[in-house]
């Protein structure tokens, strides 16, 4: 069964810093992986998507993410944090031949200190 | 201007009471999906629905009902039988392999 595993449930960083968020995943063949933002009463918002070809993908609002199959990793990062950016962060994984059955995983929100 | 919209923003539901959730999409998607959302608890799958008149159990079915009549339309029913109704429910569609997400309701129990 295919699993996502968000190790840090809260992080806080200052405006300007830089930032990462970890995302760990347990699949059986090549996964399709996501990065979604949700602003707090709000829908979830897609930042960027992996398919297939190069492992770093560009998003939106400045977010890159690097696929790591050796490390089951699909960890997300921006270069300098801006206030706007504090949300709550979900990874998710799913099967490479269909994407209708999604995992996600538990969420990290995100503080930003002016 | 092409989505998903969710209806209503708020809802409440007495004891003993079904409620229905509205989920519209006008983005020609044939899949679409109804996800419960507790808090520190991310995202748990309810139903979903591959194609008009079609749609199977996700991982928490019980007390849930929905009818997929329409491609564009998928109603989901919080019924009696859902103990701990209380949530933010957010639908979802799929078009290239991607989720895309409604602006969700959140359901209180009065």
């Amino acid at each position: 069964a295919q699993s996502v595993t968000q190790p840090d449930i809260h992080i806080t960083v200052s405006e300007g810093a830089s930032l990462e968020l970890r995302c760990n995943y347990s699949y059986g063949a090549t996964p399709y992986l996501f990065w979604y933002v949700q602003s707090p009463g709000q829908g979830l918002q897609l930042l960027l998507k992996y398919f297939s070809g190069d492992t770093l993908v560009q998003g939106i609002k400045g977010f890159e993410a690097e696929f790591k199959r050796s490390q089951s990793s699909f960890n997300l990062r921006k270069p300098s944090v801006h206030w706007s950016d504090a949300a709550e962060y979900f990874c998710a994984v799913g099967p490479y031949n269909a994407g209708n059955m999604l995992t996600f995983g538990g969420g990290t929100r995100l503080m930003v200190k002016p | 201007d092409g989505g998903i919209t969710q209806s209503p923003k708020y809802l409440f539901r007495k004891e003993g009471q079904n409620v229905t959730l509205s989920c519209e999409q006008n983005l020609n998607h044939d899949a679409m999906y109804w996800y419960r959302q507790d808090p520190g608890q991310g995202l748990r799958l309810i139903y979903y629905s591959q194609i008009v008149n079609d749609f199977q159990k996700g991982d928490i079915a019980e007390g849930y009902s929905v009818s997929r009549e329409k491609k564009e339309s998928f109603p989901l029913t919080v019924t009696s039988a859902q103990k701990n109704p209380t949530a933010f429910y957010l639908c979802a569609s799929r078009g290239q392999e991607t989720q895309y997400f409604g602006p969700g309701t959140r359901l209180l129990v009065l």
